[in-house]
């Protein structure tokens, strides 16, 4: 069985501040990673992808990748209300020749103004 | 770039009716297409995978015979719920992946449906 664990939080940080989210996964021939973002009532929204060790930064948005831990997180600096949400790490799943993605169940963070 | 496109946003039946969810790449080819349910407070979960010009690859427990799924160009899929019942209501949204073999998925902006 294949999965994708995240925190349940919920999360919440000042306006401002860092939001640190964090995902593991089990399945070790993972080679995509992917951050959503889902407001309430809304369908996901991609932020960020990563293949390889290490970090990559986009704006406010780090990810990072760590897959000899089999570990992915999202970093968010200077958190604005806006950020508030649910967030989903997704793994993709190589099956049969149809890859799917994993989600795990999403972390809501709050920013407070 | 990378736009999906559902149809209808909104949808409310009578139980027993079929209702059917239109899903497009707007912008791209997406050779496969993928369809969630989530219900409230729930994560997404995926009832099953479209490949174009294929029969759909369906999650264990998800009934093929009740969600029927079309994937007839590299654009449009359609995911059909025959006979709706109560239990059936939930927000469906379908997200496609590009043809040029990224693993990227993009998704639809979702399909409420309330079954009465």
């Amino acid at each position: 069985q294949k999965e994708v664990e995240q925190n349940s939080g919920p999360l919440s940080v000042p306006e401002g501040a860092i939001a640190s989210l964090n995902c593991t996964y089990s399945d070790r021939g993972s080679q995509s990673f992917f951050w959503y973002r889902q407001y309430s009532g809304k369908s996901p929204e991609l932020i960020m992808f990563i293949y390889s060790n290490g970090d990559k930064e986009d704006g406010r948005f780090t990810a990072q990748l760590n897959k000899a831990s089999q570990y992915v997180s999202l970093l968010i600096r200077d958190s604005q209300p806006s950020d508030s949400a649910t967030y989903l790490c997704a793994v993709n799943a190589p099956q049969g020749g149809s890859e799917k993605l994993v989600f795990g169940k999403g972390m809501k963070l709050t920013v407070n103004p | 770039g990378a736009v999906v496109s559902q149809h209808p946003s909104r949808v409310i039946c009578k139980s027993g009716t079929s209702v059917k969810i239109e899903c497009r790449s707007l912008d791209f080819q997406a050779t496969t297409m993928f369809w969630y349910r989530q219900f409230p407070k729930q994560s997404l979960m995926l009832m099953a995978t479209s490949n174009e010009g294929s029969k759909a690859t369906y999650e264990q427990g998800v009934e093929k015979d009740k969600f029927l799924i079309n994937h007839a160009s590299l654009t449009l899929s359609t995911l059909t719920v025959t006979s709706a019942h109560p239990e059936d209501s939930s927000f469906y949204i379908c997200s496609a992946r590009s043809s040029l073999g990224q693993e990227t998925q993009y998704f639809g902006p979702g399909t409420r449906l309330l079954v009465l």
